[in-house]
């Protein structure tokens, strides 16, 4: 079964640094999206993407995080400067269909812990 | 501001039983309301789907029922088992906005 993988699992870096997470989406999936969820918290949205541009955002997603999609199968997550309170596990989803189609899939997550 | 309930934290139930969970939302108008499970240290898993002008919809042992009037929706596990212990969440909306989520329980 098709399946949205995310490297890396578990990442942790210092405060201040830039970190990459990357996704492979499910491949005739056309809308992207990351979600955050803190320890012990709820899943949060962070940003939905849709023919090469971001279609929302939430108010999390301030101007230290990009996205991207560098090639035809690959979806980054930059955070260009992480501070302590980015520590969270980041789900990467894809979807077939747009916000009226529902059905996300998500991948394992990548946990992200900065000191 | 937009809001998403999702009563009791958690429910514990013996099995075989029926477990109901609820979401209810307010400031929302949902074309659609979505279920998902998430087990400890992995990602949502998408059970099921319903639509505005859908009152019910079912999948194996799962059901779930979407009230626009009372701004609910209520979703039941018919004859549980101990492998249906996760924590449940409800999504609406476009940017799917997630709820806090139920963990059941189900004890043998």
């Amino acid at each position: 079964e098709p399946e949205v993988t995310q490297t890396p699992s578990h990442q942790v870096t210092q405060m201040g640094q830039e970190v990459i997470l990357r996704c492979v989406p499910i491949s005739n999936h056309l809308y992207f999206y990351w979600y955050r969820q803190i320890l012990g918290q709820k899943v949060e949205f962070l940003v939905s993407f849709y023919n090469n541009e971001i279609s929302e955002k939430s108010e999390i997603f301030d101007d230290q995080f990009s996205v991207e999609r560098p090639d035809g199968s690959n979806f980054t997550l930059k955070i260009r400067s992480t501070k302590l309170e980015d520590s969270a596990m980041y789900f990467c989803a894809s979807s077939e269909g747009g916000p009226s189609y529902g059905e996300l899939f998500f991948g394992e997550g990548s946990r992200l812990t900065v000191l | 501001s937009q809001k998403i309930e999702q009563n009791s934290e958690a429910l514990n139930i013996q099995e075989g039983k029926t477990a109901t969970l609820t979401c209810n939302y307010t400031n929302y108008s949902p074309a659609y309301l979505q279920w998902y499970r998430q087990d400890p240290g992995r990602g949502p898993v998408f059970l099921l789907l319903i639509r505005e002008n859908e009152k019910e919809k079912r999948k194996e042992r799962l059901k779930v029922t979407f009230d626009t009037t009372l701004k609910q929706s209520l979703f039941h596990i018919t004859a549980s088992q101990p492998a249906d212990s996760a924590t449940y969440l409800c999504a609406l909306g476009s940017k799917s906005t997630f709820g806090d989520g139920t963990t059941l329980t189900v004890k043998p």
